[in-house]
């Protein structure tokens, strides 16, 4: 079983719709967790940190649930620029990856 | 200003023709990470550096060397790269090992093997 799991999507919204993506961790002693975004050929950029009572930053919001193991993110009223992939990390004694989560918003 | 600086932006080698990508950061960040990156693939982690101390991931080709000569930079050799080596290549930062502190990405450098 992969460490963490996510649906590649692609997810396709129109502008101003509110997406959620999940992701789910496989190693309960996993400690840290984090959302990157990463552009078509260009390098995993921190989106933000997911803490354990939830956090916000804008339009995104991101949930941890230990006990079911996943994370999530939350994009509220989305943006063209928010076209990108989204890629779930979780820190256990190294960084695991996800595929990543393909977004398209359209126009 | 970037604080990860990968040199150069793209590689272009022959079959079989060794070359060295650099990685440098103004972090001073205790942890350096070299990853491969596949299109439409999770990054692979190759190996990472803690201080000085090399930690290479089991399934890491021979082919894939690194050296550290300073906290600042970080060396990432492919002796003899095949049509299979050719990928994006991060390189990345964290304070320390096992924190809680995310990690921090250079540009990347994509390589193409003739």
């Amino acid at each position: 079983r992969k460490e963490v799991e996510q649906d590649p999507g692609p997810f396709n919204v129109p502008e101003g719709a509110t997406v959620a993506f999940n992701c789910t961790y496989s190693n309960s002693a996993s400690q840290s967790f984090f959302w990157y975004r990463q552009d078509c050929r260009k390098e995993p950029k921190l989106l933000m940190s997911v803490y354990s009572s939830g956090n916000e930053d804008g339009r995104f919001t991101a949930q941890l649930n230990r006990a079911s193991q996943y994370i999530s993110l939350l994009i509220r009223d989305s943006k063209l620029s928010d076209s990108a992939t989204y890629l779930c990390v979780v820190m256990r004694n190294q960084f695991y990856f996800g595929t990543g989560t393909s977004l398209t918003v359209i126009p | 200003d970037a604080m990860v600086i990968q040199n150069p932006r793209y590689q272009v080698t022959q079959f079989g023709k060794p070359v060295t990508l650099s990685c440098s950061q103004t972090l001073n960040h205790n942890v350096m990470y070299w990853y491969q990156q596949k299109s439409s693939q999770a990054p692979k982690l190759l190996f990472h550096y803690y201080d000085k101390d090399f930690n290479n991931e089991a399934d890491t080709p021979d082919n894939f060397q690194s050296r550290r000569p300073n906290t600042s930079f970080c060396f990432l050799d492919i002796r003899s790269p095949g049509l299979g080596d050719a990928a994006m290549y991060l390189c990345a930062t964290s304070r320390d090992w096992g924190s809680n502190q995310p990690q921090h990405f250079g540009d990347g450098t994509r390589l193409s093997i003739l």
